[in-house]
C-alpha cells in the first residue's frame, strides 16, 4: 500500500530557482493537504484542495502556487525560491466524511529542501 | 499565543515509565488528532477524538472537551516509543483543516 507519495525526498536549490514538489495519493481521498514543517514550530498548511479542481490558500501560501491536477495529485511549486522557503514538506491526504473531520490525515514522508 | 500547545516540549523517561503528553486548546473544537513522527520524519496518526476515551495497544488517549485539554498516555514505555508526538485540532467546527502543536519529543532510555 503506498499511501501518499512525495517527491523527491531532498532538494537542494539556489535563490531564485524553481521547482515543483509532487504529490500523489491512492486512497481515493478528496482531500489533499501541503504542510511546511520548521523548527519550534507546528506544521503549518500553505494549501489544500477539498476536491478535484478546487484549492485554497492556508496559513502561509506567500511564495507557493499549487495545482490539483486530478484527484490523486496535488502539486507544489515555488516560483522564485527563497532561503526563507527552506523547510520540511509534507503532502497529507483525507476523506473527511459529511462532518468534514471524521477521518484522520495520511501524511507523505516529507520533502526536505534547502534553498542557498 | 499558539491555539494548540502542548506540555512538556521535551521528555526523557526510563523504559517502563508512565508517560502523560498534554495538550490545551483555546477555542471549541469538533476533533482531535494525535500524531507520531519519528526520527526518520514520517508522521503517523494515532488516534482522532470527539469526545472521551481511546486506548490502542499501550496508547491511550482521552479529551476533555469542557476544559479543552487532551492527554496522551503511553503505558510500559519501551525505547521504540522515542519519537516526537504532534497533538492536532480542527478548531471551530465544521473546518476540516487542522491547527497543529509544536509537538512533544519523547525519549526513552533503556
Amino acid at each position: 500500500n503506498a499511501g501518499v507519495t512525495q517527491t523527491p525526498k531532498f532538494q537542494v536549490l539556489k535563490t531564485g530557482q524553481s521547482m515543483t514538489l509532487q504529490c500523489a495519493q491512492d486512497m481515493n481521498h478528496n482531500s489533499m493537504y501541503w504542510y511546511r514543517q520548521d523548527p519550534g514550530m507546528g506544521l503549518r498548511l500553505i494549501y489544500y484542495s477539498a476536491s478535484e479542481g478546487t484549492t485554497d490558500k492556508g496559513e502561509v501560501p506567500n511564495g507557493y502556487n499549487v495545482s490539483r491536477l486530478n484527484k490523486r495529485e496535488f502539486s507544489l511549486r515555488l516560483e522564485s525560491a527563497a532561503p526563507s522557503q527552506t523547510s520540511v514538506y509534507f503532502c497529507a491526504s483525507s476523506d473527511p466524511g459529511a462532518r468534514r473531520v471524521d477521518q484522520p490525515q495520511h501524511f507523505g514522508d516529507g520533502t526536505r529542501l534547502s534553498i542557498l | 499565543k499558539n491555539e494548540v500547545e502542548q506540555s512538556p516540549q521535551n521528555l526523557t523517561a526510563q523504559e517502563g515509565e508512565f508517560i502523560t503528553i498534554n495538550c490545551s486548546y483555546s477555542v471549541g473544537i469538533s476533533a482531535l488528532h494525535w500524531l507520531q513522527q519519528h526520527p526518520g520524519g514520517g508522521i503517523v496518526s494515532l488516534f482522532m477524538l470527539s469526545s472521551g476515551k481511546k486506548k490502542h495497544g499501550r496508547l491511550i488517549a482521552t479529551i476533555n472537551i469542557q476544559e479543552k485539554h487532551s492527554s496522551l498516555h503511553i503505558t510500559a514505555s519501551h525505547p521504540r516509543d522515542s519519537a516526537v508526538y504532534i497533538c492536532a485540532a480542527h478548531l471551530n467546527f465544521g473546518n476540516e483543516k487542522l491547527t497543529f502543536g509544536t509537538g512533544t519529543r519523547l525519549t526513552i532510555i533503556p
